[in-house]
């Protein structure tokens, strides 16, 4: 099956300071990795995904890439901002057709900024 | 307000009892999860259902069952046969089983003493 391995798992950067967070896969059929991001005592919020057909993606400040042929993809969060600090997911699936997308996560990163 | 339920947030239990956890969406999606979380760990999941009185094993479905007897419910079961039942539960849901995408519920502490 699937495994999805996280790194760092904990990060500290100061206010503004860009973060980056790494993860590769097993699977070379896996075709979406989505990134969560989950605050103390809450449930995970999906933030930004990306597909196997597109290498890059963002949205303001968050930004995801994939190298298909190396087989990970990254996290990067630039102007880093106190309320960016939580722990944060990635995972990984294969779906299409019939099959039910099963999603793998990583282990996660403890992301804290540092006012 | 359209999102997903859990009840209660914190749940404390002898070692022995059996305990049901809550899961309730009111956004008329079809599949539903349950994951459970440790720390330091990612979320592996326990159980999933594709629609409604249908229901598949995850990757740690022992000590645990499962209902889906109505769509916008789908809860879950920790049997005394768990053998390490303490940790942070999650339930998510998806428009449908093809759906990549998946919204989490705020989460249950569950605590076994």
């Amino acid at each position: 099956g699937e495994n999805v391995e996280q790194h760092p798992s904990t990060l500290s950067v100061q206010e503004g300071d860009s973060a980056v967070i790494k993860c590769t896969y097993s699977d070379s059929a896996s075709n979406y990795f989505p990134w969560y991001k989950q605050e103390l005592g809450k449930g995970p919020q999906l933030i930004i995904d990306i597909r196997s057909n597109v290498g890059e993606k963002k949205d303001q400040r968050i930004a995801v890439t994939l190298n298909k042929t190396a087989k990970h993809f990254s996290l990067h969060i630039t102007e880093t901002q106190p309320e960016d600090s939580a722990v944060y997911f990635c995972a990984a699936s294969k779906a299409g057709g019939t099959s039910y997308g099963k999603l793998t996560f990583g282990q996660g990163t403890i992301l804290t900024v540092h006012p | 307000d359209g999102g997903i339920t859990q009840s209660p947030k914190y749940l404390f239990r002898k070692e022995g009892q059996n305990v049901t956890l809550s899961c309730e969406q009111n956004l008329n999606h079809d599949a539903m999860y349950w994951y459970r979380q440790d720390p330091g760990q990612g979320l592996r999941l326990i159980y999933y259902s594709q629609i409604v009185n249908d229901f598949q094993k995850g990757d740690i479905a022992e000590g645990y069952s499962v209902s889906r007897e109505k769509k916008e419910s789908f809860p879950l079961t920790v049997t005394s046969a768990q053998k390490n039942p303490t940790a942070f539960y999650l339930c998510a849901s998806s428009i449908d089983p093809l759906s990549l995408e998946q919204y989490f519920g705020p989460g249950t502490r569950l605590t076994v003493t």
